[in-house]
């Protein structure tokens, strides 16, 4: 069974900041990662994903995730937040077996405080 | 043209009114999906398209009717809803069918739909 864990409901940091909003999953195959971000009254923009390949993943508006195989873990970053990145975050799973279907978690709430 | 559109932005409708929902995309993608969000919770999956034919019913009631009439059109006709069903209406699209487990949703800026 697939399964996405995001243990926090609400992240805060000052603007400036690094920032980490974390995500961990459960799949029977190999995993397909991704993050999505939502803001207010608006439908999931795409950040990134990981398939394959390099631990390290970038994406758009300067974010990235590291995949991490032993901890189960695709926790995505930001070297300095803007308080325009605060928004509701999903991270999403998918295996390479069974249902296609795209799992979410059940999302963070990321504040930037300027 | 890289965006998913959705008609209309809101929806007020009633419990015996029949009302359809518009999702369309031209960036040539073969899978659409239908999402339902209650707030501040993840999308739920309703119903997926790939290559114009029903794939995933995720156990949707009837008075949810999905129809694919091509390539670029998705609709959702909506038909003796319930309050509980009020929520925002998410479409989405990705590049290839049923076996493009890699590849992302674009989603659409959705249908708030409220029923009184």
């Amino acid at each position: 069974a697939q399964s996405v864990a995001q243990p926090e409901d609400q992240v805060n940091v000052a603007e400036g900041n690094p920032l980490t909003v974390k995500c961990t999953y459960s799949v029977s195959g190999n995993p397909y990662l991704f993050w999505y971000v939502q803001y207010p009254n608006r439908g999931l923009q795409f950040l990134l994903k990981y398939i394959t390949g390099d631990n390290l993943v970038k994406g758009s508006y300067g974010f990235e995730a590291e995949f991490n195989k032993s901890q189960t873990s695709f926790h995505l970053k930001k070297p300095s937040a803007l308080v325009s990145d605060s928004a509701l975050y999903f991270c999403a799973v998918r295996d390479n077996t069974g249902a296609n279907n795209l799992f979410f978690g059940t999302g963070t709430r990321l504040t930037v405080i300027p | 043209d890289t965006e998913v559109t959705q008609t209309p932005k809101h929806l007020v409708m009633g419990m015996t009114n029949k009302k359809s929902l518009k999702c369309e995309q031209h960036m040539g993608h073969r899978a659409m999906y239908w999402y339902k969000q209650k707030a501040k919770k993840p999308p739920e999956l309703m119903f997926v398209y790939s290559y114009e034919k029903l794939s995933i019913n995720e156990s949707v009631p009837s008075r949810f009717s999905p129809e694919c009439p091509n390539s670029s059109l998705l609709n959702l006709h909506l038909h003796a809803l319930q309050p509980e069903d009020s929520a925002l209406y998410l479409c989405a699209s990705s590049l290839k069918g049923a076996g493009g487990r890699g590849d992302e949703q674009f989603f659409g800026p959705g249908t708030r739909l409220t029923v009184l």
